[in-house]
């Protein structure tokens, strides 16, 4: 089984500074897929970024990018010059990558608040 | 943008009481899902469906539950003979294909068990 690790319950940055958030995740499994998503006060769940395991180039997505290192099984999400409107819960998901369906496995969130 | 979209956004329900949560996915999706997410924790996987039949479930998913996709749109979740414990959000989520294909979240029904 699959397990996914975010050891920063609450952050808290200054508007325009640089945050990372962290997680680790535990697999016995070579081909995968990893994602953030955010989850706003609203409670609406939205992919922020995806990464592809067997890809070595990290994801990025506009002020959005990660640090994948899969040997040490880490994928944290870096927000550059982070906005009032990226106040929210983060949530890591791990995707075994095989045809058919995919569950997400999620961790239990990092909740992020960006302060003016 | 093409958006899951859930009915209701809240239902409260007395506890013993059958409860049905609706999803409509998008239209060109072929897989189906639905999770769960108690106050304050993190969201748990519950079921996923395609070609009209359980691909797989969580231990969670017990014979209280059951999914049906009864017309060519709609996907629900059945809750029956409801408990305290099943008071959380509940999120369906599609996706296009099962390989690689970001899954797109409702916004989810708060479900409150009296």
């Amino acid at each position: 089984a699959q397990t996914v690790t975010q050891s920063q319950p609450e952050m808290s940055v200054q508007e325009a500074e640089t945050v990372t958030l962290s997680c680790t995740y535990d697999t016995s499994e070579n081909n995968y897929y990893l994602f953030w998503y955010k989850q706003p006060p609203s409670r609406q769940m939205i992919l922020v970024i995806r990464q592809e395991a067997y890809k070595q180039q990290n994801a990025t997505e506009n002020r959005f990018s990660v640090n994948f290192q899969k040997a040490a099984k880490s994928f944290s999400l870096k927000i550059s010059d982070s906005q009032l409107g990226d106040t929210a819960m983060y949530f890591c998901a791990f995707m075994k990558r095989y045809f058919g369906n995919e569950k997400l496995t999620f961790g239990t969130g990092t909740r992020l608040t960006i302060i003016p | 943008e093409p958006e899951v979209t859930q009915t209701p956004s809240h239902q409260v329900t007395q506890m013993g009481q059958e409860v049905i949560l609706r999803c409509v996915p998008i239209s060109n999706h072929l897989y189906f899902y639905w999770y769960r997410q108690i106050l304050g924790q993190k969201v748990e996987f519950l079921v996923s469906f395609y070609n009209n039949e359980i691909s797989e479930k969580s231990e969670i998913f017990d014979d209280q539950f059951s999914v049906e996709r009864p017309d060519g749109s709609n996907f629900t979740l059945k809750i029956r003979s409801t408990k305290l414990e099943d008071s959380a959000m509940y999120f369906c989520a599609s996706s296009e294909t099962g390989l690689y294909q970001p899954q797109h979240f409702g916004d989810g029904t708060r479900l409150s068990i009296l």
